[in-house]
């Protein structure tokens, strides 16, 4: 595709629920980030992704948060049992490889009541 | 640690104004460094890059010197435009091998420019 795509572009859930999140990376970009924007901690990275390599989970701020990668391209983030301060704009990313550019998509936005 | 520190906002200018954002950094061995900017309503589009020491990035009149002396990547503009009403991010990845590329962001800096 032209750029990167998220879905879907709203979420508002309950807590207690789980939420999957979409990314389409740019097709042929080997690396794919996520990232969170929230209030209180600005932008923080979550997890990285490269090509077969096993990921990169050290920004993952607990366990019920997760995330997959199929076939090289498409990516989901599983956010298990909800809570309130899981309320943020997730933002993916993916670059041609490691360490080029990144291109970010508009990233969904999450509501936690 | 590697972190990005970038001057308290909102910045509130009138149009055809000198802009400066300032952005320090600290890290270990030769960082790239990037400015990335959040229009309202969409998403990060990243502005300018620098990759080494006394690299100057550009684009859209803005300006950015990689000062590794200073460890420093201020952004400037010249003449400032209502359309450059936005929060500008400063970030920066690690240069060390093995490194997955994840930028590490400043706070952000909101930026209003009045006609």
């Amino acid at each position: 595709g032209a750029g990167v795509s998220q879905s879907p572009s709203n979420k508002v859930t309950e807590k207690g629920k789980d939420v999957e999140l979409r990314c389409d990376p740019i097709s042929g970009h080997t690396a794919l980030y996520w990232y969170r924007q929230s209030l209180g901690q600005g932008l923080e990275f979550l997890i990285y992704f490269q090509g077969n390599s096993a990921p990169d989970k050290s920004g993952l701020p607990s366990d019920r948060f997760s995330a997959e990668r199929t076939g090289g391209s498409v990516s989901t983030l599983t956010i298990q049992r909800t809570q309130q301060e899981d309320s943020a704009v997730y933002l993916c990313a993916s670059s041609l490889v490691t360490k080029e550019t990144q291109y970010f998509g508009p990233g969904t936005r999450l509501l936690v009541l | 640690g590697n972190s990005v520190t970038q001057m308290e906002g909102p910045v509130t200018l009138s149009e055809e104004a000198f802009l400066t954002i300032n952005c320090t950094y600290t890290a270990t061995g030769y960082p790239s460094l990037f400015w990335y900017v959040q229009y309202p309503g969409e998403g990060l589009q990243l502005l300018l890059k620098a990759t080494k020491a006394d690299d100057k990035g550009s684009n859209k009149g803005f300006e950015a010197t990689y000062r590794k002396e200073t460890t420093s990547f201020h952004l400037e503009k010249g003449s400032v435009q209502v359309s450059d009403s936005a929060v500008y991010f400063c970030a920066l990845i690690r240069s060390l091998s093995g490194n997955t590329g994840k930028l590490i962001f400043g706070q952000g800096t909101t930026l209003q420019v009045k006609p």
